[in-house]
């Protein structure tokens, strides 16, 4: 009964390879993101969709493209990775109350570029 | 712009209370969440304060004042499970679904 998750856990690749993450969300939420966090741990938004619509794209290199087939699902593809791209990333969800801002966090995909 | 501010570390002993403050420049925002994320896990939501004032919720408690830009987490009864990192977060007015987080607070909680 996992609210959100994420596949997969843990991702090594070369440079120059394109990956994907899967998320899904069982919560029947109507927004999802994609969050960067670095070494540092600066949790840092890159996408968010509402509706399957992209509401933010947060000066992200066109390498990543995130991909919203239904409410309930938003993935990540990225290409030609580079080594800058090596963090921990994170798909939440949340219902859009007006204000309100309660996420739910993915467990994270902890993304290495050798 | 919208900056968030917190201290990157804060130790405590066990069964003691603990201030995590966040400062913020921003020139409005909906208001005041905070996260708790242990090493290796996700964030998971602690609270939410739209209004200004304090939000309790158990041992963890929350405090927002607009009028100074100020706003902290409050922990009581420190347990060494509540040894983790803490972020404060906005979402500024018209951003849409955008979230800013401040840069987190490792809290060390000692026997």
């Amino acid at each position: 009964d996992t609210a959100v998750s994420q596949t997969p856990k843990y991702l090594v690749t070369q440079m120059g390879n394109d990956k994907s993450i899967k998320c899904e969300q069982n919560l029947g939420h109507d927004t999802m993101y994609w969050y960067k966090q670095d070494s540092k741990k600066f949790l840092k938004i890159m996408f968010s969709y509402n509706n399957k619509e992209l509401i933010i794209n947060e000066t992200v290199p066109n390498r990543f493209s995130p991909k919203s087939p239904d409410k309930a699902h938003l993935n990540l593809h990225i290409n030609s990775l580079e080594l800058g791209d090596s963090a921990v990333y994170f798909c939440a969800s949340s219902q859009d109350k007006g204000s309100y801002d309660e996420q739910y966090f993915g467990p994270g995909t902890r993304l290495t570029v050798t | 712009g919208q900056s968030l501010e917190q201290p990157s570390e804060v130790t405590a002993v066990e069964g003691a209370i603990v201030q995590i403050n966040c400062t913020y420049q921003t020139s409005g925002f909906y208001g005041l969440s905070w996260y708790q994320q242990h090493d290796g896990g996700a964030p998971t939501f602690l609270s939410y304060n739209a209004l200004d004032g304090l939000e309790e919720t158990g041992r963890f408690s929350s405090f927002l004042s607009r009028s100074d830009s100020y706003g902290y987490l409050l922990l009581q009864e420190l347990q060494m499970k509540d040894s983790a990192s803490y972020f404060c977060a906005v979402r500024p007015p018209g951003g849409g679904f955008k979230t800013i987080f401040g840069a987190g607070t490792r809290l060390f909680v000692k026997a």
